[in-house]
């Protein structure tokens, strides 16, 4: 089925520790999104990228590192994970082409530095 | 950029009741307006959408409505069911900037049975 996953979905990791957020969709989407949610509030657009190689910086000023080699792969990287870092990470894609902009979520990741 | 503001911030409403959510943009070049339903620990999923060139959008007991003028849009949700309690955001966007969406701040929406 086609989709979008996010793992781990949850992670409780000690100050400093590099971690590697994985998000992966098998719709063949080009554009890929990462937006950083606290539970129930506002989305935060940190990271975006329009297809392979091909990677910007969101609406939100992030510590955080992304890349794109291939089209269904966009991991977000997490040089010395901190504290303030805790929050839920949500991945998206969305399709290009006449009339398609719904943007499709993963299941997200929940992260607790401490 | 685009900023998105959105009203209210919680609703708490009668089942059976309608509730209605405002946004208002700030980008008059924005021509796209999404509205992702969050239930409690679940993803956002898409409920409707309009571009600026409708006014108005309905689909079963939810509608939106957009004013290219005052730069607003708003969610209609009538007959109102305990299943609709849940986080709403409104979005815009503009195809020119790639589709990349500005969030409202959400609204959290109870219904009382």
């Amino acid at each position: 089925e086609a989709d979008i996953y996010q793992t781990p979905r949850y992670l409780v990791i000690g100050t400093g520790k590099k971690i590697t957020l994985e998000c992966s969709q098998t719709m063949g989407h080009d554009k890929m999104y990462w937006y950083q949610q606290d539970p129930g509030m506002e989305l935060h657009l940190i990271h975006y990228s329009y297809g392979v190689n091909s990677t910007e910086k969101g609406d939100l000023s992030s510590e955080s590192t992304v890349s794109r080699i291939r089209t269904e792969h966009f991991p977000l990287t997490l040089e010395s994970a901190r504290p303030s870092h805790t929050s839920q990470y949500l991945c998206a894609s969305s399709e290009e082409g006449r009339g398609k902009s719904e943007q499709y979520f993963g299941p997200g990741t929940r992260l607790t530095v401490t | 950029g685009e900023n998105v503001e959105q009203h209210p911030s919680t609703l708490s409403v009668q089942e059976g009741d309608s509730a209605v959510i405002k946004c208002t943009y700030s980008d008059s070049a924005s021509n796209y307006f999404p509205w992702y339903k969050q239930e409690l620990g679940k993803r956002p999923q898409l409920i409707i959408d309009i571009r600026s060139n409708v006014g108005e959008k309905k689909d079963q007991r939810i509608a939106v409505t957009l004013n290219k003028t005052a730069k607003h849009f708003s969610l209609h949700i009538t007959e109102t069911q305990p299943e609709d309690s849940a986080v709403y955001f409104c979005a815009a966007s503009q195809r020119a900037a790639g589709n990349k969406l500005t969030f409202g701040g959400g609204t959290r929406v109870l219904v009382k049975p």
